[in-house]
This record gives structure tokens, C-alpha cells and sequence, in this order.
């Protein structure tokens, strides 16, 4: 199956600077790399995705880089928040396809005014 | 469109007691899966459906069972809790042919 690493566990960043959250894959067969945010007591959503055929994808001050050669990817996120204060999870599907997704273990993000 | 509905919210059970955790999907969705979160851990799949009356074990399957009658209802059972399952439950769904999984609010399950 699909092993997904994620690091760091933790990163506090302040406000304005830019964040930015590194994953390994094991699987060369994965083709999707969705991002998930999770803020504190709520449920984890969907802010950014990407697939195999490309080796970028952004969307106001996150994006998203893939290296499918040393099989990894990273989230960034520019001029940071307080609202970018969440945990956020990467993920891959592995020989799945769009069957299922190995989570990552997790980023918990925290903004310093 | 509720989109994934969870019940209940919160549960306390005492060791050995049985329960079901039901998870509705509005969306038409085909997939539906069950996930443990627990702190450092991340999500960690416990069973997963790709169509009505079909379930497989995902990566922590032990102490979980499922089903799914209907193609909009997954539920989890425990049938004898343990305090390590003791845990936030989050179901979700997605669409044959696409990736994105969209979560319920989960439920949070404490066993004494």
C-alpha cells in the first residue's frame, strides 16, 4: 500500500511570512495529491489539489509543487493569516485510483500576530 | 443539500458496551468511508464502501464492523468497546471517478 510521511509536525510562522509543508510518497502509481485543512474542532475540507501531469497548481496564496521523480510534494502558503492557523493533512491514493487515500500524520500550523 | 450528517456528535460508552455510529450522504455518492483520528496519528482508514452492499478493511479494521444497505447510509459498529477506541470518527464520501472526499463533522467517542 501507499506510506505517506509528512513534515514538520508542528510550524508557527508569523504573520505575513510564508509556511510551507513537505510529503513523501512510497507508491509511483499515485496520480492525485489533494491537500486538506482542518481547523480546530471541525471537520477536515478540501483547499487544494493536484494531479500527476502537472508540477504546479496555485490558487490565491496556496499552491501546491510536485516532484514525481523524487516522489514528494509540498503545500505553500504565502503572506500567512491568523486564519491559516489549522492542522493540515496531505494525501496520496496510492494503486487505488480514486478508490481510497493514505492521509498523512499531519501539520498543525500556527500564525504568531 | 446537507451534504455528510454524522450521529451522534459525542457518545460515552463504558468497556464492552456495543454502539453504531451512523453516517448519511445526501451527494449520491458511490464511495463512503470510515476514518479514525487520533492526536499525531492523522486519519487512519478502518473500513471503506465502494458501492451498496460491498465494504472492505481499510488500515485499522480490528474491533470495527460495517455496512451498507443503502447507498446513502455506512454505518460503524463496535460491538464490544475497548478504551482504545476511544477516538474522534469521521465519515466521508466521494464520487466514483473523482478523488475528493468530502468529511462529516465527526463524532467523538470516549470508552471508560
Amino acid at each position: 500500500g501507499e506510506n505517506v510521511e509528512q513534515h514538520p509536525s508542528t510550524l508557527s510562522v508569523q504573520e505575513g511570512d510564508s509556511a510551507v509543508i513537505k510529503c513523501t510518497y512510497s507508491d509511483s502509481a499515485s496520480n492525485y495529491f489533494p491537500w486538506y485543512k482542518q481547523e480546530l474542532g471541525k471537520r477536515p475540507q478540501l483547499i487544494i489539489d493536484i494531479r500527476s501531469n502537472v508540477g504546479e497548481k496555485k490558487d490565491q496564496r496556496i499552491a501546491v509543487t510536485l516532484n514525481k521523480t523524487a516522489k514528494h510534494f509540498s503545500l505553500h502558503i504565502t503572506e500567512t493569516q491568523p486564519e491559516d492557523s489549522a492542522v493540515y493533512f496531505c494525501a496520496a491514493p496510492g494503486n487505488f485510483g480514486n478508490e481510497k487515500l493514505t492521509f498523512g500524520t499531519g501539520t498543525r500550523l500556527t500564525i504568531i500576530p | 443539500n446537507a451534504g455528510v450528517t454524522q450521529t451522534p456528535k459525542f457518545r460515552v460508552l463504558k468497556t464492552g458496551q456495543s454502539m453504531t455510529l451512523l453516517c448519511a450522504q445526501d451527494m449520491n455518492h458511490e464511495y463512503m468511508y470510515w476514518y479514525r483520528q487520533d492526536p499525531g496519528m492523522g486519519l487512519r482508514l478502518i473500513h471503506y464502501s465502494v458501492g451498496e452492499g460491498t465494504t472492505a478493511k481499510g488500515e485499522v479494521p480490528d474491533g470495527y464492523n460495517v455496512s451498507r444497505l443503502k447507498k446513502q447510509n455506512f454505518l460503524l459498529g463496535l460491538e464490544s468497546a475497548a478504551p482504545s477506541q476511544t477516538s474522534v470518527y469521521f465519515c466521508a464520501s466521494s464520487q466514483q471517478g473523482k478523488n475528493i472526499q468530502y468529511f462529516g463533522a465527526g463524532t467523538r467517542l470516549s470508552v471508560l
